[in-house]
């Protein structure tokens, strides 16, 4: 089975503050992904990840930036923490096949900014 | 850009109704289509996908889906619900240009009273 892990569960993090949400996955995948998930808008793609090194951004990366270091390990940074961004973050993982990929999700990190 | 709408943010049903839950997608080349399914507390996870062929797509735990080009829907359905599939249900859409960006639907949130 594929297993993606995401470092927390549940965040609580001040104004201002840099956050770091770390995820992995045992898979071997080329392509990793961060959505956030909020009531009514489902998810939306911030970020994703096709090879080490390489980024892409998503619909709303404003104020996220990524890094992929190894191939297994994908993090966001919110350099500058805002309300705004209290929200559930969810990490993906997919083979990289193009049409026929299927992403496989972590448990989310509920992200609390006060 | 595409777009996906997930017409119904809430609905409750009793045991033993039937399911319909309406997805409709905006991209008119080829694309491909997901539902995922979230039940409290727990990971996202794939519920079925269509790729191509028949359009009639059957899925985990009694759900299916039938793609219907002409109307750009991929409406999931189940003759008959249970208690159990208490949950938030996404559509999902891949277009053939958008690489390996899913756009997903509002959600659905699904009660089932037993």
């Amino acid at each position: 089975d594929v297993k993606v892990t995401q470092s927390s569960r549940y965040l609580v993090k001040r104004t201002g503050e840099k956050v770091f949400l770390e995820c992995v996955q045992d898979m071997d995948h080329e392509n990793m992904f961060w959505y956030r998930q909020d009531p009514g808008l489902g998810l939306r793609l911030i970020y994703f990840s096709y090879d080490v090194k390489m980024k892409e951004k998503g619909d709303i990366p404003e104020g996220y930036s990524v890094s992929r270091e190894k191939k297994e390990r994908f993090s966001l940074i919110l350099e500058s923490a805002s309300t705004n961004q209290t929200s559930m973050y969810l990490c993906a993982s997919g083979l990289g096949s193009g049409s026929t990929d299927t992403q496989y999700f972590g448990p989310g990190t509920r992200l609390t900014v006060l | 850009a595409q777009s996906v709408s997930q017409h119904n943010h809430h609905v409750i049903l009793s045991e033993a109704a039937s399911l319909e839950l309406g997805c409709n997608y905006s991209y008119g080349g080829t694309v491909n289509l997901f539902w995922y399914v979230q039940y409290p507390g727990q990971h996202l996870q794939l519920l079925l996908k269509y790729f191509s062929g028949d359009p009639l797509v059957k899925g985990i735990k009694g759900f299916e889906a039938e793609f219907i080009k002409s109307k750009f829907s991929f409406n999931l359905r189940k003759p008959s619900v249970q208690w159990s599939d208490t949950a938030e249900y996404f559509c999902a859409a891949l277009a053939g240009n958008a690489g390996n960006m899913l756009t997903f639907g509002g959600g659905t949130r699904l009660m089932v009273k037993p």
